[in-house]
């Protein structure tokens, strides 16, 4: 399996803030993805990053409040822009390997105060 | 796109007795069904997964069996132990470079 690392790990972060979220892989994937995992639910596909053009974004999630990069096979950010209180949650980076089998990163921490 | 229903949304056992935990999926182009488990504060780690050309897997203690027909798939633990006390989700994915769509999760419990 891919080894996946994301940072920050953790994070308290100002309402009306910005933060960018990196994951590196340690090897190159055709998939990457983005989740979020509000507190007690389940996790959320926000969107797939896709190498060289524009992420493809679920329904309910926009480019303007999530931004994502992805320049090359190994690397993304996501930015939760201009956050709030409602932004709190864990921030997770997948990866999907050959055949499908997705793991995923440790995990961002995120609250907003 | 795919809908993935979990039951049930708690599940408590005695130590030492089975957990049985079921999905089902809307999408009858997913092929890839994994199970992953989540600890408290820890990310969740793919425990099992199943693809649509088999019927049944097993990895020691744990098993899924995936009936396509009626579009829904089950985890099964025997010999339940304390350390399996965790959230469990299901997921489902079709072809192509889909994410997964995933499952409330089911909250197991073991008693002791």
């Amino acid at each position: 399996s891919a080894v996946i690392s994301q940072k920050p790990s953790r994070d308290i972060c100002q309402r009306g803030t910005s933060l960018t979220i990196q994951c590196q892989v340690d090897s190159q994937v055709t998939m990457m993805f983005w989740y979020r995992q509000q507190p007690g639910q389940s996790l959320t596909l926000i969107a797939t990053a896709n190498q060289g053009s524009e992420a493809t974004y679920e329904s309910g999630f926009v480019i303007d409040k999530f931004p994502i990069s992805r320049p090359n096979l190994t690397f993304s950010t996501l930015t939760v822009s201009n956050m709030s209180p409602e932004d709190s949650s864990i921030y997770l980076c997948s990866v999907g390997t050959s055949g499908n089998t997705i793991y995923f990163g440790e995990g961002s921490w995120l609250t907003v105060v | 796109g795919e809908n993935v229903e979990q039951h049930p949304s708690t599940l408590s056992v005695q130590e030492g007795d089975s957990a049985v935990i079921k999905c089902t999926y809307s999408d009858s182009a997913s092929n890839y069904f994994p199970w992953y488990k989540q600890e408290l504060g820890k990310r969740p780690q793919l425990i099992i997964d199943i693809r649509s050309n088999v019927g049944e897997k097993k990895d020691q203690r744990i098993a899924v069996t995936l009936n396509k027909t009626a579009k829904h798939f089950s985890l099964h633990i025997t010999e339940t132990q304390p350390e399996d006390s965790a959230v469990y989700f299901c997921a489902a994915v079709g072809g192509g470079a889909d994410g997964l769509t995933f499952g409330k999760g089911t909250h197991l419990i073991i008693q002791p």
